[in-house]
């Protein structure tokens, strides 16, 4: 079965600076790679997927992500972070085999102070 | 585009009521989607279907949740007797894709806060 890891709970980072919000999965052949965004009291909302193709993927607002199948990673970053990033951020990974559910990590709680 | 539609945005209840939340996905979507998100378990997979059909629900904990899609525009989830370890929020998404194409992206509407006391 699919699994994701976000190994911080979270993640601070000054306004200004770069900032990465980590990922690794593990699934059965080639993932789908995804990384949603969650604001207080909302949905998530879609950022960016990785399906194939260029390893390095860009989302909505200057985010990116890239795929490393070598170390199974998945990380967000982004080169200048924004007070209004600060967010709850999930990675989520399926196989491309059959049926299978979207399976969500934990999340990793962003903080970008002024 | 109104987006994904849930009600109510919140919901309070005692143990042993009934409890039914309420979905409307984006016109035009072939998939649907509950989650349960709580700190403890993040953010579960309850049951999608696809075009009305249940596909998949090896994620609701137990007989005393329901799902139903009657038509392309709604679904509900339905709790009953409802139980304080059901407190969290629930959302409903969509996908515009059917449930085979797995690269689709799932939309996410607000969710329903629900707690029962």
């Amino acid at each position: 079965a699919q699994s994701v890891a976000q190994p911080e709970d979270q993640v601070n980072v000054a306004e200004g600076n770069p900032l990465t919000v980590k990922c690794t999965y593990s699934v059965s052949g080639n993932p789908y790679l995804f990384w949603y965004v969650q604001y207080p009291n909302r949905g998530l909302q879609f950022l960016l997927k990785y399906i194939t193709g260029d390893n390095l993927v860009k989302g909505s607002y200057g985010f990116e992500a890239e795929f490393n199948k070598s170390q199974t990673s998945f990380h967000l970053k982004k080169p200048s972070a924004l007070v209004s990033d600060s967010a709850l951020y999930f990675c989520a990974v399926r196989g491309v085999i059959g049926f299978q559910k979207l399976v969500f990590g934990t999340g990793t709680r962003l903080l970008v102070s002024p | 585009d109104a987006g994904v539609i849930q009600s109510p945005r919140h919901e309070v209840t005692e143990m042993g009521q009934e409890v039914t939340l309420r979905c409307k996905p984006i016109s035009g979507h072939n998939s649907l989607f509950w989650y349960r998100q709580t700190m403890m378990r993040g953010l579960e997979l309850l049951i999608y279907f696809n075009n009305n059909v249940p596909i998949d629900d090896s994620g609701m904990p137990e007989d005393r949740f329901s799902a139903k899609m009657p038509n392309a525009s709604f679904s509900t989830l339905k709790i009953q007797p409802s139980e304080p370890r059901d407190s969290a929020v629930y959302f409903c998404a969509s996908s515009p894709g059917l449930a085979g194409v797995l690269q689709e992206t799932q939309y996410f509407g607000p969710g329903t806060r629900l707690l029962v006391l």
